[in-house]
């Protein structure tokens, strides 16, 4: 069964330094891999998703993800964090198995990312 | 630009009411879902749909209910609202697609019932 777990439900960063959230997967196929930010009292965004393509992935705002299939991780960064930054984000594996199956996205418990001027 | 809209940002409900969260998207997607978000505990689902008048359980369905008479509407129900369902739920919609392009969402409910 896939899984995600990410490491730190907090994380605190001055602005401009690097940002570095952690996401390791679980999974028995291929993953689809994907980070969503939330923002206070608004629903998910979708930053970017991994489909197997290039193992750097690049999204919006300027963060991106590498996947590693060595260390089953996709962490999300971002060179420079900004006051804008601050919001809660979900990693999230996708249980797709190919074909004609649907899949569903299984999240994890989500990172709280601070961002102190 | 694609939509999923949620009727209520914010609810007040009493104990023992009937509650309905009404999701509808704009979209044409064939896969909608309600998950409840609580601190901690991330996105759980509850329950999903992939074609009108499907629908299926979740991870916690206990407590909930679901209708989809039409593709775009999606609709949860709590049969009889409880304190411990004080949440906020997120709509959701998909299209299959050629796999798993990753969901559009609403912007939420958050449910308080007294």
């Amino acid at each position: 069964a896939q899984s995600v777990t990410q490491l730190g439900s907090h994380v605190s960063v001055s602005e401009g330094a690097l940002v570095l959230l952690r996401c390791n997967y679980s999974s028995s196929v291929p993953p689809y891999l994907f980070w969503y930010v939330q923002y206070p009292n608004q629903g998910l965004q979708l930053l970017l998703k991994y489909t197997s393509a290039a193992t750097l992935v690049k999204g919006i705002n300027g963060f991106e993800a590498e996947f590693k299939k060595s260390e089953t991780s996709f962490h999300l960064t971002k060179p420079s964090a900004h006051m804008s930054d601050a919001a809660e984000y979900f990693c999230a594996v996708s249980d797709w198995g190919g074909g004609g199956s649907q899949g569903n996205l299984i999240f994890g418990k989500g990172t709280k990312l601070s961002v102190k001027p | 630009d694609v939509k999923v809209t949620q009727s209520s940002r914010y609810l007040v409900k009493r104990t023992g009411e009937k509650v309905f969260l009404e999701c509808v998207q704009d979209m044409d997607h064939e896969n909608m879902f309600w998950y409840r978000q609580d601190p901690g505990l991330g996105l759980r689902l509850i329950y999903f749909s992939y074609d009108v008048k499907m629908k299926e359980k979740g991870d916690i369905p206990e407590g909930y209910s679901v209708s989809r008479e039409k593709k775009e509407r999606f609709s949860l129900i709590l049969e009889s609202a409880s304190t411990n369902q004080t949440s906020m739920y997120l709509c959701a919609s998909s299209s299959p697609g050629q796999g798993p392009y990753g969901y559009t969402f609403g912007s939420g409910t958050r449910l308080t019932v007294v």
